[in-house]
């Protein structure tokens, strides 16, 4: 069972917003940065989102991070077919000496 | 651009050692924390550990007994060793830089 808790599944039809929750508590999210991965079929995970709202450099304006409390979300505007993949959020956990959790994933379908 | 490398056996027996190796290429390693990940066939992500260039370790509590994470920047390199593995070791293995830019990852399966 994963530290951070994202619905496994989402989906959406070209063009519509999408959101992903991403939910934990006040060691990791609560207390520090939020990261987001988009995972292709076959392909190493990719950074979308860095300290919570963040772009890197050639991620389109459409990928969108926020943070609230001990909570984030991912969101996805004018969907695309090439966006179906599976989404993972991270953060840093303070527990113990401190280490990296991921949640559990969740699948986005573009219908 | 900076590349990250994986390298090493795709098969381990159970019982012995897993040994892998991330080669940074295009930058250097001196600087930043160089973390590994894994990801079971089918399943989520969990981070194994990180070492900073300087040396200093950080690993996860519920791996920590069996894991050794070092460093070599003369090669600009870093490793990673599990022990004792078993078939729930297996896994896509990645290196990452500062949980930031990935390396397309490796497989090792754990058999006999």
């Amino acid at each position: 069972q994963s530290v951070l808790t994202q619905p496994p599944s989402a989906s959406g039809t070209p063009g519509q917003r999408v959101t992903i929750s991403c939910s934990g508590s006040s060691s990791n999210i609560g207390s520090n940065y939020v990261y987001w991965y988009q995972q292709l079929p076959g392909t190493a995970p990719k950074l979308l989102i860095y300290r919570n709202n963040q772009r890197p450099s050639g991620v389109p304006d459409r990928f969108s991070g926020s943070k609230s409390g001990t909570s984030a979300s991912l969101a996805i505007s004018g969907l695309r077919s090439e966006d179906e993949a599976d989404y993972y959020c991270a953060a840093w956990d303070d527990s113990l000496s401190g280490f990296w959790v991921f949640g559990g994933g969740t699948k986005l379908t573009v219908l | 651009q900076v590349q990250l490398q994986e390298s090493g056996p795709g098969l381990v027996k159970p019982s012995e050692t897993l040994s892998l190796t991330c080669t940074v290429s295009g930058g250097s390693i001196s600087s930043y924390y160089w973390s590994w990940i894994r990801q079971p066939p089918g399943k989520g992500l969990e981070w194994i550990g990180y070492i900073y260039y300087s040396g200093s370790t950080n690993y996860n509590p519920s791996l920590k007994s069996r894991v050794t994470i070092s460093v070599d920047t003369s090669k600009n390199q870093f490793s990673l060793k599990l022990s004792s593995v078993t078939a729930a070791d297996t896994a896509v293995y990645y290196c990452a830089r500062e949980m930031q830019l990935w390396g397309q990852g490796t497989l090792v399966t754990v058999s006999s």
